[in-house]
């Protein structure tokens, strides 16, 4: 199985609302990430999980707030966000974690779309 | 900072080559390439490492010169499956984990 599962696909909310996005996989992977892609933009890396230990912050505002209950899971847990945070918000995997000197590929989800209004 | 890649969109009728080119200002430890189609997630081609290799399957291969911070997509014969936007990455090793940084990303259309 070399699947990552996102959910929701679609997230509409408020900017008083509290959300989360759900990112799962059974690979048997050690590192896990969140990237969030503009429409005809590339990926840009948030947060990456090692071994479930959140290992790389690329200064992401509080607003979204990752969490790793598992080697398995992963979700971003959003909270009065801003309408420019409307994006892709795509989950990934790889099998090395942290330091790793051999680059391995990753694995990405379908995404969430999400819509801030 | 973020990858350089050209052309930005290239059109093609079936059968037609194509190199998709990728440049950094920075040192590369290794290169990734992936497809990503329309309202989908990318998909990955392709790691390259340091030391200048090739690589390939199919009709699809790269080269990676890391003096020149340089990597190169190669597509010969082009389908009209190999529509989509290619972004490279580049990867550096940090002590908290590896960081892959897209490149800025080429739209590529095979027509019949």
């Amino acid at each position: 199985d070399t699947e990552v599962t996102q959910t929701p696909k679609h997230l509409v909310m408020g900017m008083t609302n509290k959300k989360s996005l759900k990112c799962e996989q059974h690979m048997g992977h050690r590192a896990m990430y969140w990237y969030k892609q503009k429409a005809k933009k590339p990926p840009e890396l948030m947060f990456v999980y090692s071994y479930e230990k959140l290992s790389i912050n690329e200064s992401v505002p509080s607003r979204f707030s990752p969490e790793c209950p598992n080697s398995s899971l992963l979700n971003l847990h959003l909270h009065a966000l801003q309408p420019e945070d409307s994006a892709l918000y795509l989950c990934a995997s790889s099998q090395e974690g942290a330091g790793g000197l051999t680059p391995y590929e990753q694995y990405f989800g379908p995404g969430t779309r999400l819509t801030v209004t | 900072q973020q990858p350089v890649q050209s052309p930005q969109a290239v059109i093609l009728r079936e059968g037609e080559d194509a190199v998709i080119n990728c440049s950094s200002s920075k040192a590369l430890y290794s290169v990734h390439w992936y497809r990503q189609k329309h309202g989908e997630a990318p998909v990955f081609l392709m790691i390259l490492l340091k030391g200048g290799e090739q690589k390939g399957h199919d009709k699809i291969s790269a080269s990676f010169n890391e003096k020149k911070q340089q990597s190169s997509l190669y597509l010969t014969a082009s389908q009209l499956s190999y529509s989509g936007t290619y972004f490279c990455g580049t990867e550096i090793i940090t002590g908290g984990g590896n960081k892959l940084t897209f490149g800025t990303g080429t739209q590529l259309k095979v027509e019949l």
